[in-house]
Formats: C-alpha cells, sequence, structure tokens
C-alpha cells in the first residue's frame, strides 16, 4: 500500500530564511509525488507534482521539491519564506497503477515568523 | 470555471440524526474522491467514485456511510445516526482523469465540517 510520512509536526523559520518540509513515500513502482497546501478552514490548494523526467520540479508561490529515488524523498523547498507562506503542507503520493486516489501525509504546520 | 463546489459548509447535527453532504466536481470531471480530515491525523481517504460507480469504497466505515454520484445532480456522502466521532470535515476533489491513465493533480473543494453534539 502507499503511504507517506511528513515526520516533523511543525516547522518554524523566519521571515527570509529557506523553508523545507520534509515527506518520504512508500510505493509499489514509480511514484507519482504531489504537495499541497492548505489554509486555515479552506481546501486544499495544489501547489506542484513530479510524475517523471527532471528531479527537480517547480511550483506555485516559489516553490519546488526535489525527488530523490534513492532517499524515497520528496521535500519541499523555498529560498525565502514569507509570512503569507505559514499554513499546513501535505505531501501525497500514488502509485503508477490502479485508480487516481492519493495517500496523504498528516500534513506539516508551517509558521514563518515575521 | 467554477470550482469543486460543496456544500454545506458547515452542519451541525446531533446524535442520532442523519448528515447529508453535497459536492459537484468541477466542470468536465467525471470521478469524485471523499476525504475525512480529522485534527492531526491528516486526510484519510473514503471513497472514489465515477458516474453511477462506486470504483474504490475501501475507506469508508462498513456502517452508516454510503456515497453515490448519480447520472444527474452532486455526490452525496450520506452518514447516517450520527456520533461524536463523525465530527471532521470531509473534503471532496474531483479529477477528469480515469483509472489507469497518467495522474494529474486531484482538485479540492472548501470541505464540509461536520459537528455532533
Amino acid at each position: 500500500a502507499q503511504s507517506v510520512a511528513q515526520p516533523e509536526d511543525q516547522v518554524n523559520v523566519a521571515e527570509g530564511n529557506p523553508l523545507t518540509v520534509k515527506c518520504t513515500y512508500s510505493v509499489s513502482g514509480n511514484p507519482y509525488l504531489f504537495w499541497y497546501v492548505q489554509y486555515p478552514n479552506r481546501g486544499l490548494q495544489f501547489l506542484l507534482k513530479y510524475i517523471t523526467g527532471d528531479n527537480l520540479v517547480k511550483g506555485s508561490y516559489g516553490f519546488e521539491a526535489e525527488f530523490n529515488k534513492s532517499q524515497t524523498s520528496f521535500h519541499l523547498k523555498k529560498p525565502s519564506a514569507l509570512v503569507s507562506d505559514s499554513a499546513l503542507y501535505f505531501c501525497a503520493v500514488r502509485g503508477p497503477y490502479g485508480n487516481n486516489r492519493l495517500a496523504f501525509g498528516k500534513g506539516n504546520q508551517v509558521v514563518v515568523i515575521p | 470555471n467554477a470550482g469543486v463546489m460543496q456544500n454545506p459548509r458547515h452542519l451541525v447535527r446531533r446524535r442520532g440524526q442523519e448528515a447529508r453532504l453535497r459536492c459537484s466536481p468541477m466542470k468536465g470531471h467525471s470521478h469524485v474522491y471523499w476525504y475525512r480530515q480529522l485534527p492531526e491525523e491528516g486526510l484519510k481517504f473514503m471513497v472514489y467514485l465515477q458516474k453511477e460507480n462506486i470504483i474504490d469504497e475501501s475507506g469508508m466505515p462498513k456502517e452508516r456511510f454510503s456515497a453515490e454520484f448519480p447520472k444527474e445532480g452532486p455526490s452525496i456522502l450520506r452518514i447516517q445516526q450520527v456520533v461524536r466521532g463523525d465530527s471532521a470535515a470531509y473534503f471532496c476533489a474531483s479529477s477528469p482523469l480515469g483509472q489507469g491513465t497518467n495522474t494529474g493533480e486531484l482538485f479540492f473543494g472548501e470541505g464540509s465540517r461536520l459537528t455532533v453534539l
């Protein structure tokens, strides 16, 4: 079964500093990987995805993520965090077979300190 | 284009009552997914439906929960005889892609927040 681990409950970072949110996955076959962001009392918004090709994926709002097959990781990064980046971030995975349902991690709360 | 529409946004029920949550997918999407979000537990998959078919209900509780996606109208997640443990945010997502195809992202609604008193 596919699964995702987001090991940190909360990530605190000062505004302007680099932001990293960690994600490791487990899936049979080549993974399809996603990052979503959730603001309070809102739905999930898509940030970026990795399907195939370049291991470094660029997404919305200046975010990027790097697929590392040997470490089964897909960490989310932003070079310079903004206060408005404070939100809940979810990593998700699915395998190449079967239906399109995604398995989500438990989420990481990111707090950007002014 | 309108996004995924869910209603009601907030629903309060007493124990033993029924809750009905509705989801209209994005225009052109014929695949609907329901997820439940509990505090500090992330999103848990419940059910995946296409028009008039349940494709994967492996995440649905065996009792009291049901889902449908009729030929006409929205998808409905129905919870009978609600209990306090059913209090959660229920999210619907849709996609235009079908089983076995290359994946695209899921598009999520704003969620329906159920409170059981």
